[in-house]
């Protein structure tokens, strides 16, 4: 079955610094792989996704995430953070054809001004 | 138009107590999923209904029963509520195209359970 690692559970940054929340999963078989975003008291809203096709993905609130299989790895990136990007973030995969969805641990970004 | 909507957002309760929360999704997807998000923010799959049939039940007590009236609704209900059970309850669903699950899940804001 397939699993997910986050490698940091908390990262702080200050404000316009770039950013990076490390992903890595394991799986022997192909994989989506996701980033979700949760604000205090919400729920989870995707990020982005990588189902196939081209191994950087775009996503909202200018974020991008890398599709890295040797490595195994779907590590998100964003240029420049803003305030409004605190929250928690979490990293998913779902193995092809499977039912279900597994969740990394979450990492905790928190901007700085 | 809330896609996925989960009430009541807010649940206090007793040790013991019977209680439910209703899930209704109005995105025409056929699949629903019930999560655990314990305090430390971990989130762990409960249960799956597609298009009302049982297809992921993870080890969870027998106190949880989920109950999928139509494929727009998944309601958990939860007997003799225990301290442990105190979280966040999500529900969430998901499309699928060419009867392939795609994974992308759409979820609701939670319901926060508090058990005294």
């Amino acid at each position: 079955a397939q699993s997910v690692t986050q490698l940091d559970s908390q990262v702080p940054v200050f404000e316009e610094a770039p950013v990076e929340l490390r992903c890595n999963y394991s799986s022997s078989v192909s994989v989506y792989l996701f980033w979700y975003v949760q604000y205090p008291n919400q729920g989870l809203q995707l990020l982005l996704k990588y189902l196939s096709g081209s191994t950087l993905v775009k996503g909202i609130n200018g974020f991008e995430a890398e599709f890295n299989k040797s490595q195994t790895s779907f590590h998100l990136r964003k240029p420049s953070v803003h305030i409004s990007d605190t929250a928690e973030y979490f990293c998913a995969v779902s193995e092809r054809r499977q039912k279900d969805m597994r969740f990394g641990a979450g990492t905790r970004l928190t901007v700085k001004p | 138009d809330t896609a996925v909507s989960q009430t009541p957002k807010y649940l206090v309760t007793q040790m013991g107590n019977d209680k439910s929360i209703k899930c209704e999704q109005n995105l025409g997807h056929d699949t629903m999923y019930w999560y655990k998000q314990d305090s430390k923010k971990f989130l762990k799959i409960m249960f799956s209904y597609n298009n009302k049939e049982l297809i992921i039940n993870e080890t969870v007590p027998n106190r949880f029963s989920p109950k999928s009236p139509d494929k727009a609704h998944l309601n958990l209900h939860i007997n003799s509520l225990e301290l442990g059970d105190s979280a966040v309850y999500f529900c969430a669903s998901s499309e699928r195209q060419a009867g392939v699950p795609t994974g992308e899940l759409f979820f609701g804001e939670g319901s926060r359970l508090t058990v005294l």
